[in-house]
């Protein structure tokens, strides 16, 4: 029973760049979720998607983020012409589709994005 | 004022200690609150998750949550070396979006 699969592990971008991070959710699992790690902090919601629609997007920055989950196929999160502040551990999650066990979230290893 | 404030650590205890994690909160809409545990360079895995003020056990591990205080507790008896990672601690609301501490990194010495 495979969990939450996020790949790369690592990601190495130089600045302006486009960086792409995938994320396959738990079988029987229809929600994602993206939280990013800074060192020092504590993981951030970034956004909540279900298959084809962005349900929560409001941790998000405004401009160069965004992130999908299609039909088929895996979420992406990507982040366009990157910068250094960009580096972090990007965490993806799912959850259920049951609304009793909706809010365990199960997280993926992350992906370690570095910009150089 | 910090909707989750946790004591950052780092916390180090010999072997078959009793330890205890803390995190208080100030936004009375969390409904269910959660301790996460996270070894290094991995992602968080569930360990506890309750609605209600109270204790709720788990083998070696014991939540606790005082709603009329706003804080959450967790603790570990007899722990372990492998018991040695950072805990956070995470509320939710009517969505699903979570809210995390900062993290207790805790080193459990053999």
């Amino acid at each position: 029973n495979a969990g939450v699969m996020q790949n790369p592990r690592h990601l190495v971008r130089r600045r302006g760049q486009e960086a792409r991070l995938r994320c396959s959710p738990m079988k029987g699992h229809s929600h994602v979720y993206w939280y990013r790690q800074l060192p020092e902090e504590g993981l951030k919601f970034m956004v909540y998607l279900q298959k084809e629609n962005i349900i929560d997007e409001s941790g998000m920055p405004k401009e160069r983020f965004s992130a999908e989950f299609p039909k088929e196929g895996p979420s992406i999160l990507r982040i366009q012409q990157v910068v250094r502040g960009d580096s972090a551990a990007y965490f993806c999650a799912s959850s259920p589709p049951n609304p009793e066990e909706g809010e365990k979230l199960f997280f993926g290893s992350g992906t370690q994005l570095s910009v150089l | 004022q910090k909707e989750v404030e946790q004591d950052p650590g780092p916390l180090s205890v010999p072997e078959g200690a009793i330890v205890s994690l803390n995190c208080t909160y100030s936004n009375s809409a969390f409904q269910y609150f959660m301790w996460y545990r996270q070894y290094s360079r991995k992602g968080p895995e569930l360990l506890m998750y309750t609605y209600s003020s109270g204790n709720k056990e788990d083998g070696r591990f014991t939540a606790q949550v005082d709603k009329s205080s706003k804080y959450i507790s967790l603790f570990i008896r007899d722990s372990q070396p492998s018991d040695s990672a950072t805990y956070l601690c995470a509320w939710g609301g009517a969505t699903n979006k979570l809210i995390f501490g900062t993290g207790t990194l805790l080193a459990v010495q053999p």
